[in-house]
């Protein structure tokens, strides 16, 4: 079983929708709780982090963490065809932050 | 926020030959360099962490002796693929930690390499 499991998607959506990307993972010892963005051939940029359980936000993006659920999401309002792009949650331990566990990204197409 | 370079941005090499893949942290100094590999539709997998004036650090399954760190400053960590093969296609991309305003310490990632191997 794989630490972080994130569904592959490609999720394709009209403009100004509400998209809702998630993961789930196995380690209860993860606390802090990243969304990367990664465009084509590109590298990863960071969107959003949370440490331990909770809500943020910032802007058009929110991102939850449930950690009695061992779940995470990450929800775009008003989407943009410049959000398309695929997403990365990432989640590391206290004891060893710089050690990201990856899912495997949610391809997103939001079409104009 | 801090920037993360690589150098080359592609290569194509025929089987058998040694690659050497450069991470830069431009505006800021990493003591800690971390490598990933990427397959097509798949994750991220951490390769190695890379320390300055020490040994790297290899994940469980990573040939050391196949895939060569060297973090000789404080801005510079490379990779070397050694005999490379087919197999050993993939986007190979690097990070860099440095501390936001708080006790955060945020990863900084390179534009990644994409290496084939013919």
């Amino acid at each position: 079983q794989k630490e972080v499991e994130q569904d592959p998607g490609p999720l394709s959506v009209p403009e100004g929708a509400i998209v809702s990307l998630n993961c789930t993972y196995s380690n209860s010892a993860f606390q802090y709780f990243m969304w990367y963005r990664q465009y084509s051939r590109k590298g990863p940029e960071l969107l959003m982090y949370t440490y331990s359980s909770g809500n943020k936000e910032d802007g058009r993006f929110t991102a939850q963490v449930d950690k009695s659920s061992k779940y995470i999401s990450l929800f775009i309002r008003d989407s943009q065809p410049s959000d398309s792009a695929t997403y990365l949650c990432a989640m590391s331990h206290e004891y060893n932050f710089n050690k990201f566990y990856f899912g495997s990204g949610t391809k997103l197409n939001v079409k104009p | 926020g801090a920037v993360v370079s690589q150098h080359p941005s592609r290569v194509i090499c025929k089987s058998g030959t040694s690659v050497k893949i450069e991470c830069r942290s431009l505006d800021f100094q990493a003591t800690t360099m971390f490598w990933y590999r990427q397959f097509p539709k798949q994750s991220l997998m951490l390769m190695a962490t890379s320390n300055e004036g020490s040994k790297a650090t290899y994940e469980q399954g990573v040939e050391k002796d196949k895939f060569l760190i060297n973090h000789a400053s404080l801005t510079l960590s490379t990779l070397t693929v050694t005999s490379a093969h087919p197999e050993d296609s993939s986007f190979y991309i690097c990070s860099a930690p440095q501390r936001s305003g708080n006790s955060y310490n945020e990863q900084f990632f390179g534009p990644g390499t994409r290496l084939t191997v013919l």
